[in-house]
């Protein structure tokens, strides 16, 4: 059985960029949610997908989107990148009705200069 | 006032004592209460998690939840070097929203 895996591990982008981070969910799970966590903080939840449709957001604008593909692959696609988006994006894979048992990959790091 | 509090203060212990952390937290709604351990740059890692109120023991971990209080704790008990992480609670409702809610997380050292 395959864990959760993300692409890539580290990403350097300047203020006013777009970026797009990469999930693979582990072997099974249908349901994704991405979260940010800031240097010294708990991961915060931007938002959840399940069978391709979006279902439940954190309170993340709208220039973070995200899409899940029929193999149960994610993107998260953040535009106009800020300084504060500095941070380690993390995706999370579970069973749905399954939240308690969410399995994360080891994230991707994104500086933003 | 945040929705999960964790002191983030660093904790510090000899090998072999018991580590004691805790969260609380103030939405009545949650019903699954988990715990993960992140080693340093790491994705979080499933610990354990309790539903509603009680105890849960797996090997040297157990987890507690006392939902009248609003309060949860884990220990550690006999720690390992190797358990010096980041060890951060997290919690669900289960009402429709999806989301865990995080506490800011506690870095533990065992020292040698």
């Amino acid at each position: 059985e395959t864990g959760v895996t993300q692409s890539p591990t580290h990403l350097i982008k300047t203020r006013g960029q777009q970026v797009t981070l990469r999930c693979s969910s582990q072997s099974g799970h249908n349901t994704v949610s991405w979260y940010q966590q800031a240097l010294g903080q708990g991961p915060q939840f931007i938002f959840q997908y399940y069978r391709e449709e979006e279902n439940g957001r954190g309170n993340f604008p709208p220039r973070f989107s995200g899409l899940q593909f029929p193999n149960y692959s994610s993107e998260l696609n953040v535009n106009a990148l800020e300084l504060d988006d500095s941070a380690l994006y993390l995706c999370a894979s579970s069973l749905p009705g399954s939240q308690e048992t969410q399995y994360f990959g080891p994230g991707t790091r994104l500086l933003v200069l | 006032q945040k929705e999960v509090e964790q002191d983030p203060g660093p904790l510090s212990v000899p090998e072999g004592a018991i580590v004691s952390l805790n969260c609380t937290y103030s939405n009545s709604a949650f019903q699954y209460f988990m715990w993960y351990r992140q080693y340093s740059r790491k994705g979080p890692e499933l610990l354990m998690y309790t539903y509603s109120s009680g105890n849960k023991e797996d090997g040297r971990f157990t987890a507690q939840v006392d939902k009248s209080s609003k309060y949860i704790s884990l220990f550690i008990r006999d720690s390992q070097p190797s358990d010096s992480a980041t060890y951060l609670c997290a919690m669900n409702d289960q009402g429709g929203n999806n989301r865990l809610a995080f506490g800011k997380g506690n870095q533990v050292v065992v020292i040698p």
